[in-house]
């Protein structure tokens, strides 16, 4: 059972473009989890999706940043019009419940603005 | 003020030590208590979790909550190099799906 993949592992982009980070969870899991840790940061929570659906996007900024998980294929976040702020390790996560404590964490995406 | 606060290190010790990691938050409602380790350039790992007050046990690893005091820790005993990364808090709600996460404190294992 393959763990949680997301990809790419490291993504440059300069200002201005588009930034598509990709997150396939767990087999059997319906529930997905994106944060953003920052450099001596902890992670930030941004979106709790669950297939088709988007249960909780508080913590995602209200500008430029989107997130879907579809019914086929992997849960994608999105980042438009990239800024050097938007420099960060982005970690998706995924359980068989909504339950976090059985969450297991992919090995993240680093996006470097440029 | 930050909802959990966490001592960022880093922390130094000799192999074999005791090592002793804590956190302290200030929301109340927090019932679920995650201590997770994270390897550089790697994704988080749950070490063990707590629901509500009290200890739990896991190996080397004991984990405790003291809710009145807002005061969580973990502790690592008969420490080992392999143990050295960086261990992060967290904690969340009942139903919690929305986990805040300290800032995580670095150890350092010396052989």
């Amino acid at each position: 059972n393959a763990g949680v993949m997301q990809n790419p592992r490291h993504l440059v982009r300069r200002r201005g473009q588009e930034a598509r980070l990709r997150c396939s969870p767990m087999k059997g899991h319906s529930h997905v989890y994106w944060y953003r840790q920052l450099p001596e940061e902890g992670l930030k929570f941004m979106v709790y999706l669950q297939k088709e659906n988007i249960i909780d996007e508080s913590g995602m900024p209200k500008e430029r940043f989107s997130a879907e998980f579809p019914k086929e294929g992997p849960s994608i976040l999105r980042i438009q019009q990239v800024v050097r702020g938007d420099s960060a390790a982005y970690f998706c996560a995924s359980s068989p419940s909504g339950m976090d404590t059985e969450a297991f964490f992919g090995q993240g995406t680093r996006l470097t603005v440029v | 003020q930050k909802e959990v606060e966490q001592d960022p290190g880093p922390l130094s010790v000799p192999e074999g030590a005791i090592v002793s990691l804590n956190c302290t938050y200030s929301n109340s409602a927090f019932q679920y208590f995650m201590w997770y380790r994270q390897y550089s350039r790697k994704g988080p790992e749950l070490l063990m979790y707590t629901y509500s007050s009290g200890n739990k046990e896991d190996g080397r690893f004991t984990a405790q909550v003291d809710k009145s005091s807002k005061y969580i820790s973990l502790f690592i005993r008969d420490s080992q190099p392999s143990d050295s990364a960086t261990y992060l808090c967290a904690m969340s709600h009942p139903g919690g799906f929305k986990t805040i996460f300290g800032a995580g404190t670095r150890l350092f294992v010396k052989a």
